[in-house]
């Protein structure tokens, strides 16, 4: 079974507007963490955002928020003002237990418009 | 503060034959995990090294090794090529000092192999 599922193959959206990427999880695990990463053309992933499962509040870094439902197994990434750099693949990605390994999914092309 | 490094950014091989890829983790970092990333898809999981031993695998066959130096930096073999290895290979660090959580995974710009 899928651990990560990201239904959304690519957006667009317009500059200065605010986009949601869908990402729902799998596991039995009571402890895991939550990650998105950003994938620009040149390849690096970069780390945006984390949520433990333990967290009660939602994380925030920046422009950046996760909307963490726990019950539904869901972990929203939201950006708000969108700037033209935000153009990239975006990937949600967990960890589950003492486990070392990211579970990542397919991924979710964002593209923003002037 | 050099992050992630690899190299070559990258490589050309034939099928059938053998490839190394390098990594050096950032400054600090002693825990290096290798990801294949096929075109269009998510990163997948080789393995992960620390003290110089594989601590978990993925699910990939025996024809990918690796190895952590002393320095930490790391390398990932891959033999009997097939034309499927064709991916990015990302090389990810971490700090076991400061566990698995958060935010202690950083990414270099990864290794792109074509096999033909």
């Amino acid at each position: 079974a899928q651990k990560i599922t990201q239904t959304q193959p690519g957006m667009f959206v317009q500059e200065k507007e605010a986009v949601t990427l869908d990402c729902t999880y799998d596991t039995s695990d009571q402890s895991y963490g939550l990650f998105w990463y950003k994938q620009p053309s040149s390849g690096e992933m970069i780390f945006l955002i984390y949520q433990g499962s333990y967290d009660e509040q939602n994380a925030t870094e920046g422009r950046y928020s996760l909307n963490f439902q726990k019950a539904r197994k869901s972990a929203n990434l939201v950006i708000s003002a969108s700037q033209l750099g935000d153009s990239a693949m975006y990937f949600c990605a967990m960890r589950e237990g003492r486990g070392y390994k990211l579970s990542f999914g397919a991924g979710t092309t964002v593209t923003v418009r002037a | 503060d050099a992050g992630v490094t690899q190299s070559p950014t990258h490589l050309i091989k034939t099928r059938g034959q053998q490839v190394t890829l390098r990594c050096s983790p950032k400054s600090g970092h002693d825990t290096v995990s290798w990801y294949q990333q096929a075109l269009g898809q998510g990163p997948q999981f080789i393995f992960q090294y620390y003290e110089e031993e594989e601590r978990q695998r993925g699910n990939f066959p025996d024809r990918f090794s690796g190895h952590q130096f002393p320095n930490y930096s790391s390398e990932l073999n891959v033999n009997a090529l097939l034309l499927g290895d064709s991916a990015l290979y990302l090389c990810a660090s971490s700090s076991a000092k400061s566990g698995t959580a958060n935010y202690g995974y950083t990414f270099g710009s990864g290794t792109r192999l074509t096999v033909v």
